[in-house]
């Protein structure tokens, strides 16, 4: 398996622009999990869905940021409109029902995002 | 408050070195995760505690519910063990919260 995917790796933008980042999760997994890390804050959990379906939320920090499941092998998180302190590394996870209850947790790469 | 506080915050050892890095919580927890982010940035999930110790490799962590505590060690470190180690506690409700990190350099 090509594990978690993230795009794109890296992107640079202007405030106010609208970003959009992407995630498909390894085949079968069905928690999905969206964190930011930042120098400051360090890791945190944003949102996590289980079977598609947004479960808690409660770590977006604002209604500029929106996250969709469409379906089981896409995700996307998306910034709008982009601020200069959104800069920084988003990751997604995925997980089994089973794993997640293990703690087998897998990760993308991230997308380093920087903000203008 | 819900506080997740790592120590030492950096650590450098040398090659071989038996190796401590700790995790204190403030409140009653589900479960206790300890994650490795490599130089790179990548993130490699290590453990999954609730209770007892739990070993893979040279890698063991323990945890005490009542004191509310975590530790990971590295037996015989190497310098491929260099990275950021990531406390991560879980509560009821599935609310995350991670420490700082501990960042680890080990000298050959």
């Amino acid at each position: 398996d090509a594990g978690v995917i993230q795009s794109p790796r890296h992107e640079v933008t202007e405030m106010g622009q609208e970003v959009t980042l992407r995630c498909k999760p390894i085949s079968g997994h069905d928690y999905l999990f969206w964190y930011r890390q930042t120098m400051m804050r360090g890791l945190e959990l944003l949102i996590y869905f289980n079977n598609n379906v947004p479960i808690d939320d409660s770590g977006m920090p604002e209604d500029r940021f929106s996250a969709k499941m469409p379906n089981a092998s896409f995700s996307t998180l998306k910034i709008q409109p982009s601020e200069p302190r959104d800069s920084a590394v988003y990751f997604c996870a995925s997980s089994t029902r089973t794993g997640w209850n293990t703690g087998e947790l897998f990760f993308g790469e991230g997308s380093r995002l920087t903000v203008l | 408050k819900n506080e997740v506080e790592q120590s030492p915050q950096n650590l450098t050892a040398q090659e071989g070195e038996f190796i401590t890095i700790n995790c204190s919580y403030s409140v009653g927890i589900s479960a206790l995760h300890w994650l490795q982010q490599h130089p790179g940035g990548g993130i490699v999930s290590l453990f999954m505690l609730s209770s007892g110790k739990k070993k893979h490799g040279r890698l063991i962590a323990t945890i005490n519910i009542q004191e509310k505590h975590s530790s990971l060690h590295i037996t015989a470190s190497h310098p491929r063990d260099s990275a950021v180690y990531i406390c991560a506690v879980r509560y009821a409700g599935n609310q995350f919260y991670f420490g700082t990190g501990t960042s680890l350099t080990v000298i050959p």
